[in-house]
């Protein structure tokens, strides 16, 4: 298995609402992410988990809540959403060996809407 | 702070022409640079990357060529097709705290006309 899965692919939510966006993968990458993509800009990084444990926040407001619950699995919780949220969730895998560095294998996102 | 400039931001090709996208980045200590390619709609798909300790790397029509001293790398597609029509992404890698995150540049859209 080489894919990342996402899920859902489609969200649409109200800003009272809560959801989670989950994602999986079996390739044995201890490394997962989560990106924000708007349209036309590149991926822009929110968090990263290694090894199940979170190592990078970037600043992300509190109304977005990620969870590791095993290496196969990173979930964001969303809460209280504002309009401009809305965009499209990527979330990506990549091994973690030493120093060195790995490409991400990226998962086909889920599209937000929030209402 | 660190920083990926890319170059064009829209690039229109003939079919069969050759195509060179260009990123400069800021992080003296980044050693590795993936390249994304995404079509609409899609996800990200890594195409080609190159690592600090080589100046340059090929795959068929596709090679990335590294600068360090410059801080350049580019990507160099030949014998362009209609299906190289995509927004491509380069990224510098970073490490924060002992994590490796990457940079991504603006993106630069190629069309291949046919």
């Amino acid at each position: 298995d080489t894919e990342v899965t996402q899920t859902p692919k489609h969200l649409v939510m109200g800003m009272t609402n809560k959801k989670s966006l989950k994602c999986e993968q079996h390739m044995g990458h201890r490394a997962m992410y989560w990106y924000k993509q708007k349209a036309k800009k590149p991926p822009e990084l929110m968090f990263v988990y290694s090894y199940e444990k979170l190592s990078i926040n970037e600043s992300v407001p509190s109304r977005f809540s990620p969870e590791c619950p095993n290496s196969s699995l990173l979930n964001l919780h969303l809460h209280a959403l504002q309009p401009e949220d809305s965009a499209l969730y990527l979330c990506a895998s990549s091994q973690v060996l030493g120093t060195a560095n790995y490409g991400y294998t990226f998962g086909s996102g889920t599209r937000l809407t929030v209402v | 702070g660190e920083n990926v400039e890319q170059h064009p931001s829209t690039l229109s090709v003939q079919e069969g022409d050759s195509a060179v996208i260009k990123c400069t980045y800021s992080d003296s200590a980044s050693n590795y640079f993936p390249w994304y390619k995404q079509e609409l709609g899609k996800r990200p798909q890594l195409i080609i990357d190159i690592r600090s300790n080589v100046g340059e790397k090929k795959d068929q029509r596709i090679a990335v060529t590294l600068n360090k001293t410059a801080k350049h790398f580019s990507l160099h597609i030949t014998e362009t097709q209609p299906e190289d029509s995509a927004v491509y992404f380069c990224a510098a890698s970073i490490n924060t705290s002992g994590t490796y995150k990457y940079i991504f540049g603006t993106g630069t859209r190629l069309k291949v006309l046919a």
